[in-house]
């Protein structure tokens, strides 16, 4: 069974860093695009950022750019959103997905980790 | 303010049929694909319609996806007391290098 399974979530204060990891298996990771997608309490969906099969495309979401920094390790099946100056409107559950080639959103979700950014 | 328009929420008897309308603009909607993704309470999103239309495998033919220029539909059928959730649609913005989604719809089944 495709399974994500996100790790990495926790407490923070704000100015602080948190780096999430997501565990993919039963699929070829090396041929997907990935994404990083968060919910705020009692709010919508925001995807946050992607990354290219390879590594070599990324795409941020403006509110994100330059604090955070997604990546990926195909010999481990993994991949990572290291976050960094973090903000109280940061706290969400993060949701680990993988991309569809035609479109770039997504099948296949994990369950999440929660993040709270707070003092 | 989410760049694609969803309704709040939408609300019919079971049995009945529900449209839900995302609408976007040229620079994602009307060239590119759109997904739309159910969320029960408490779960993580799931996947109901893929590049337009496209239903994945083990999602009934209740649902249904249209787009027509700039706006897209999600269509529901036979609704039953299960498909009470949050319904988001979602595309790739050209201009914007982003994934962007509605701000989510809140299925009621009276």
């Amino acid at each position: 069974e495709v399974q994500l399974v996100e790790s990495g979530g926790g407490l923070v204060q704000p100015g602080g860093s948190l780096r999430l990891s997501c565990a993919a298996s039963a699929f070829t990771f090396s041929s997907y695009w990935m994404s990083w997608v968060r919910q705020a309490p009692g709010k919508g969906l925001e995807w946050v950022a992607n990354i290219k099969q390879d590594g070599s495309e990324k795409y941020y979401v403006d509110s994100v750019k330059g604090r955070f920094t997604i990546s990926r390790d195909n010999a481990k099946n993994s991949l990572y959103l290291q976050m960094n100056s973090l903000r109280v409107e940061d706290t969400a559950v993060y949701y680990c997905a993988r991309d569809m080639d035609s479109s770039l959103l997504m099948d296949v979700w994990g369950k999440g980790t929660t993040v709270t950014v707070s003092s | 303010q989410s760049v694609l328009t969803q309704p709040p929420s939408v609300s019919a008897a079971p049995g009945q049929k529900v449209t839900i309308s995302c609408s976007g603009s040229s620079s994602n909607i009307e060239n590119n694909y759109v997904s739309w993704y159910q969320q029960l309470p408490g779960t993580a999103p799931k996947l109901l319609i893929y590049d337009n239309n496209k239903r994945p495998s083990g999602i009934p033919d209740r649902f249904s996806g249209s787009k027509s220029g700039a706006s897209a539909t999600l269509g529901i059928t036979g609704l039953q007391t299960g498909d009470e959730a949050d319904y988001y649609c979602g595309t790739w913005d050209s201009s914007l290098s982003s994934v962007v989604f509605g701000g989510g719809t809140k299925l009621t089944v009276l």
